[in-house]
């Protein structure tokens, strides 16, 4: 399956302050989703990217999928104690019954 | 509508015991996965099940083997548990996302 490289693996951020992470791959993706997993918890659906460039938002979350399809982002601005958790980038290949997870970005938040 | 539900919730082995991890989901969806997850390694796939009768190898399936009961279920087996075997198990479903269930913490001493 694709292979996603996540960056950075640990983000510790100051309350209110934005920050932002990635996930890259060596080759054109088809679609590429985001799930969050709170501490103890378990992963769960944010959002599926499919169109080059395309960009969407959830609240203060804005999602992006590079003009090339290789790349994406998570840009959470105003950060707040209930963004702890990591973020996951998953890739699907078509015909292929498979997502292959990024390792995450664990984010931490200072009050 | 429970979604996807594990059981047990919690779980101590000694080596070499034997268990089966239960997965079950309500909405009828073809595919079912198991993962594992440990600290800084992301969930990485046991085995899945693209469809009732069918199972395939992941990416770590060494040391588990498992069972697409029927479209519902899909369980998890530890013949032998070794202590590299301890981690948070993950079952999922999928259609157009994937849906995971609470996981299963399993510890073998």
């Amino acid at each position: 399956g694709q292979q996603v490289m996540q960056i950075p693996q640990y983000q510790h951020v100051q309350e209110g302050e934005d920050f932002t992470t990635y996930c890259n791959s060596s080759t054109t993706l088809s679609n590429i989703q985001w799930y969050k997993q709170r501490p103890g918890g378990h992963p769960v659906f944010l959002i599926q990217l499919v169109k080059s460039g395309e960009v969407k938002k959830q609240k203060r979350l804005t999602f992006q999928f590079g003009e090339a399809k290789k790349n994406s982002s998570l840009h959470i601005t105003a950060t707040q104690t209930t963004d702890v958790g990591t973020y996951f980038c998953a890739v699907h290949t078509p015909n292929d019954y498979k997502l292959s997870f990024g390792a995450g970005t664990t984010v931490t938040v200072r009050a | 509508n429970a979604g996807v539900t594990q059981t047990p919730k919690f779980q101590v082995l000694k080596t070499g015991q034997s268990m089966t991890l239960q997965c079950a989901q309500d909405m009828n969806h073809n595919s079912m996965y198991w993962y594992r997850q440990d600290p800084g390694m992301g969930l990485r796939l046991i085995y899945y099940s693209a469809s009732e009768g069918t199972t395939d190898k992941g990416e770590v399936p060494n040391g588990y083997n498992v069972s697409r009961l029927n479209k519902r279920e899909f369980s998890l087996r530890l013949e032998s548990a070794a202590p590299s075997q301890t981690s948070v198990y993950f079952c999922a479903s999928w259609a157009a996302e994937q849906f995971f269930g609470p996981g299963t913490r399993l510890t073998v001493l």
